[in-house]
């Protein structure tokens, strides 16, 4: 069984400084990795993935995350907030093949002027 | 490609009353699920369908039913409306094979009253 904990429900930066989502998971098989991204009364657009290739993956929107399999989590980082990244994130875990693919509760960021 | 597409985008339900959610998408993606949201609790798989004509349960399918008769479209049934199914409603689809990520609909707003 697969499961996923994001710590924070609501993170509040300034623009400019440095974004950290937290995401933890716990899944007896492989991992897979995704952050999601949902934009006000929008549907979910993924920010990136982790397929095992790499441990640092580079997403859209200047955004990264690091698969660390000794701490099982994958944070999201952005090193300089913009206004526009202000939404809720969704971190991810599912199987190879997309079997049991569950989201985390999400966190909200706010970006402040 | 139009993607995933869902109507309508708001609806507000009696108690009691049935209604169907419309998904569809263009992509021949095989897999396709509904979710719930709900304001802490991410998103919750109701059902899902690995390919036309095949179709299981997820986390919470109670009143709810599905059908997949073609691989583009996948409606979600709601028997008779209770106020605990007000909620966001996503469909996603993705394609098979490995580590191929979930493209969601931009979502319909239900309120049961």
């Amino acid at each position: 069984a697969q499961s996923v904990t994001q710590l924070g429900s609501h993170v509040s930066v300034s623009e400019g400084a440095l974004v950290l989502l937290r995401c933890n998971y716990s899944s007896s098989v492989p991992p897979y990795l995704f952050w999601y991204v949902q934009y006000p009364n929008q549907g979910l657009q993924l920010l990136l993935k982790y397929t095992s290739a790499a441990t640092l993956v580079k997403g859209i929107n200047g955004f990264e995350a690091e698969f660390k399999k000794s701490e099982t989590s994958f944070h999201l980082t952005k090193p300089s907030a913009h206004m526009s990244d202000a939404a809720e994130y969704f971190c991810a875990v599912s199987g190879a093949y997309g079997q049991n693919f569950v989201f985390g509760p999400g966190t909200r960021l706010s970006v402040l002027p | 490609n139009a993607g995933v597409t869902q109507t309508p985008k708001f609806q507000v339900l009696k108690t009691g009353q049935s209604m169907t959610l419309q998904c569809a998408q263009d992509m021949n993606h095989e897999y396709m699920s509904w979710y719930r949201q709900d304001p802490g609790m991410g998103l919750r798989l109701i059902h899902y369908s690995v390919g036309a004509g095949i179709t299981d349960q997820g986390e919470v399918p109670n009143g709810y039913n599905v059908s997949r008769s073609t691989t583009e479209d996948f409606p979600l049934r709601l028997l008779s409306a209770a106020p605990s199914q007000t909620s966001v409603y996503f469909c996603a689809s993705r394609g098979s094979g490995v580590v191929n990520e979930q493209f969601f609909g931009p979502g319909t707003r239900l309120t049961v009253l």
